[in-house]
């Protein structure tokens, strides 16, 4: 069984980078058969697709985010990471790490169970 | 790109039918198959309950079904149990040529009555 588990500071400052990680276990990051994404949802809101990195390195990004993500992969410890640099409260957000079917992508079959992070001083 | 629009609320009796609405335009929902959905929790991570618009996931009930028309894609919860009391979000992919994007609906409060 696939799991997918989050970690990272739960603080972080304004203008500072939110740096997480995603440890992927009962399967392999680099299968070559997925996508591994971020997402992201504030309190009471909706869910935005931050981006997602292939087992190559390969990377895609939500454009309005675009300039401050960084995804990167690390294959020899099974895991990914997001960093979103120039935080502000508008960050404040749950952020979930996903897997996603490169054979027909959009949809998301394993989710981590989300890890909060608030962007305060 | 704006988010897909669905009603905030739907709410059923137990055993009722209900239908959840996702409507996009022409550029996501109405150009791909790609929608799917998902069922959250309080507290929990979203679940995937149909992908590429119409498919079920194995252990998904099947009273869970999937269909889209034009640039409108639809859940709809048939036999109605208090356990599928939850938010919904549907999904559709609305790059381009030049870009990858994925854009979730506004979601929909699904109260059992």
């Amino acid at each position: 069984q696939v799991q997918l588990q989050e970690s990272g500071p739960g603080l972080v400052k304004p203008s500072q980078t939110l740096s997480l990680t995603c440890t992927v276990s009962g399967g392999s990051i680099s299968s070559g058969s997925y996508y591994w994404s971020w997402i992201r949802q504030p309190a009471g809101k909706g869910l935005e697709w931050i981006g997602r990195i292939y087992t190559s390195g390969s990377t895609n990004y939500n454009p309005s985010l675009k300039s401050r993500v960084t995804i990167s992969v690390d294959t020899s410890k099974n895991q990914f990471s997001l960093k979103l640099s120039s935080v502000t409260a508008a960050d404040t957000a749950v952020y979930y790490c996903a897997r996603e079917p490169t054979y027909s992508s959009g949809w998301y079959d394993y989710w981590g169970q989300g890890t909060l992070v608030t962007v305060s001083s | 790109q704006s988010a897909l629009t669905q009603p905030a609320s739907v709410s059923g009796s137990p055993g009722q039918s209900i239908t959840i609405s996702c409507t996009g335009t022409s550029s996501d929902v109405g150009s791909y198959n790609l929608v799917s959905w998902y069922q959250q929790h309080p507290g929990k991570a979203p679940k995937l309950m149909i992908y590429e618009g119409s498919k079920r996931p194995s252990g998904v009930s099947n009273r869970f079904s999937g269909s889209k028309s034009g640039n409108t894609a639809s859940l709809t919860i048939s036999g109605l149990q208090a356990e599928d009391e939850a938010d919904y979000y549907c999904c559709s992919y609305a790059g381009s040529s030049t870009f990858d994007l994925y854009v979730f609906g506004t979601g929909t409060k699904v109260t059992v009555l």
